[in-house]
């Protein structure tokens, strides 16, 4: 079955310190993953796909498919990263059936 | 702008008092879909639509209907609402079904007593 875990709930870090968000997925076909950040106050909001190779915000994530995983990942965390973050598997099967499954989210909390 | 609007942002009701959500996008956007989010679950789909009058069912659909007469508007239906349906509800769309970069809407907490 298809399956996005992000096994943290609440991740809290110091300011300055890297930052490692996990998300494991469990998916027969060919995954595409994504993260998706909700910021306080404001709508929660496409951050970066895998499939685009990019760093956005000093983010960046990397499929992993012997792991399962595409953890999400920044070298030197800022106040302003405190937020909600999903991560969701773009799932397709039977041909034509198709679905968003996202983790349960994880809470980053960027301490001073 | 281009954007999802939700109304209302806060909306507390009774067990069995029937109520709407309303859900307008103005980017013509044939995909749209509505979500629950509760602690520790994520996201659920309840219903998506992939254009007019084209809905069917997500994840978690009982209890909820959902319409698509027009193409910006997608409202969410509780008929007959119970406590179970406490949640935070969110409305997306998409220019289309597959495509990842959701437009969301800000939210609408839901309270049923």
């Amino acid at each position: 079955a298809q399956r996005v875990t992000q096994p943290e709930k609440l991740l809290s870090v110091f300011k300055g310190a890297p930052v490692e968000l996990k998300c494991n997925y469990s998916y027969s076909g060919s995954p595409e993953l994504f993260w998706y950040v909700q910021y306080s106050r404001q709508r929660l909001q496409l951050l970066l796909r895998h499939i685009s190779r990019e760093s956005i915000k000093g983010f960046t994530a990397d499929l992993n498919k012997g792991e399962t995983s595409f953890h999400l990942k920044k070298p030197f965390a800022q106040e302003e990263d405190s937020a909600m973050y999903y991560c969701a598997l773009s799932a397709y099967w039977m041909d034509s059936n198709y679905q968003l499954i996202w983790g349960a989210g994880t809470k980053l909390i960027i301490k001073p | 702008e281009a954007q999802v609007t939700q109304n209302p942002r806060y909306l507390i009701t009774v067990t069995g008092k029937k109520l709407t959500v309303t859900c307008s996008q103005n980017m013509n956007h044939e995909y749209m879909s509505w979500y629950r989010q509760d602690p520790g679950l994520g996201l659920r789909q309840i219903y998506y639509s992939m254009n007019v009058e084209v809905t069917d069912k997500g994840d978690v659909p009982e209890g909820y209907k959902v319409s698509r007469k027009e193409k910006r508007n997608f409202p969410l239906i509780l008929e007959s609402p119970s406590p179970n349906q406490t949640s935070l509800y969110f409305c997306a769309s998409s220019p289309y079904r597959g495509d990842e970069k959701l437009f969301f809407g800000s939210g609408t907490q839901l309270s049923v007593l």
